[in-house]
């Protein structure tokens, strides 16, 4: 069936470093894949997405893209802020759009002045 | 829009008492979710309607739990009776066209 694998976290870097949160997925077909974030004391937000092989996702600085080829979605961010803290989790529609994502365990991102 | 709506926004209660969870999805969205998060567990999918029907449940942990969605606009998750470990934070989501939108959650602490 599909799934989605994260890397475990915590990820804790310094104002400004270079963010990258590794995310690889199993499917059939061609699914949809996406990044959401979850504030503290709240509920999950879309971030970003793509919908097809080679396709660049983009959002407040973050990117993703769609690589078919190693079936990964990669988080990146050229440099991170305080307010970057939160968690991240990686998700996938499946090409027969049940409707239903799957999503990745979260990666707990903190980011230290 | 006002985004997805639940209430309580905490629940406090005692084992063996029932809780009922409630949620308003967005105007116009065709599928409604029922999530679970836990530090333990993680996001965990409950059930998920489209149309209003069910159509997975696989993810209700025991009978204890039922979702209801008697209209396109309101959905109910009640635990009769509540333990101490169904304690978590309940989210609802609704979505149209791939885009899933959460509400802020509801803070379930079973004493």
């Amino acid at each position: 069936g599909n799934s989605v694998t994260q890397m475990e976290g915590p990820v804790t870097l310094s104002e400004e470093a270079f963010l990258t949160i590794n995310c690889t997925y199993t499917a059939t077909g061609y699914p949809s894949l996406f990044w959401y974030v979850q504030y503290p004391g709240e509920g999950l937000q879309l971030l970003l997405k793509a919908t097809k092989a080679d396709d660049k996702g983009s959002n407040k600085g973050f990117e993703a893209t769609y690589r078919k080829e190693t079936t990964s979605f990669h988080l990146e961010k050229g440099s991170v802020q305080v307010s970057d803290s939160a968690v991240y989790f990686c998700a996938l529609l499946g090409s027969s759009n049940t409707g239903k994502l799957i999503f990745g365990q979260g990666t707990t991102l903190q980011v230290k002045p | 829009d006002a985004g997805v709506i639940q209430s309580p926004r905490h629940e406090v209660t005692e084992m063996g008492q029932e809780v009922t969870l409630r949620c308003k999805p967005i105007s116009g969205h065709d599928y409604l979710f029922w999530y679970r998060q836990t530090m333990m567990r993680g996001l965990e999918l409950l059930i998920y309607f489209n149309n209003n029907v069910p159509i997975d449940d696989s993810g209700m942990p025991e009978d204890r739990f039922s979702a209801k969605m008697p209209n396109a606009s309101f959905s109910t998750l009640k635990i009769q009776p509540s333990e101490p470990r169904d304690s978590a934070v309940y989210f609802c989501a609704s979505s149209s066209f791939e885009k899933l939108f959460f509400g802020s959650g509801t803070q379930l602490s079973v004493l």
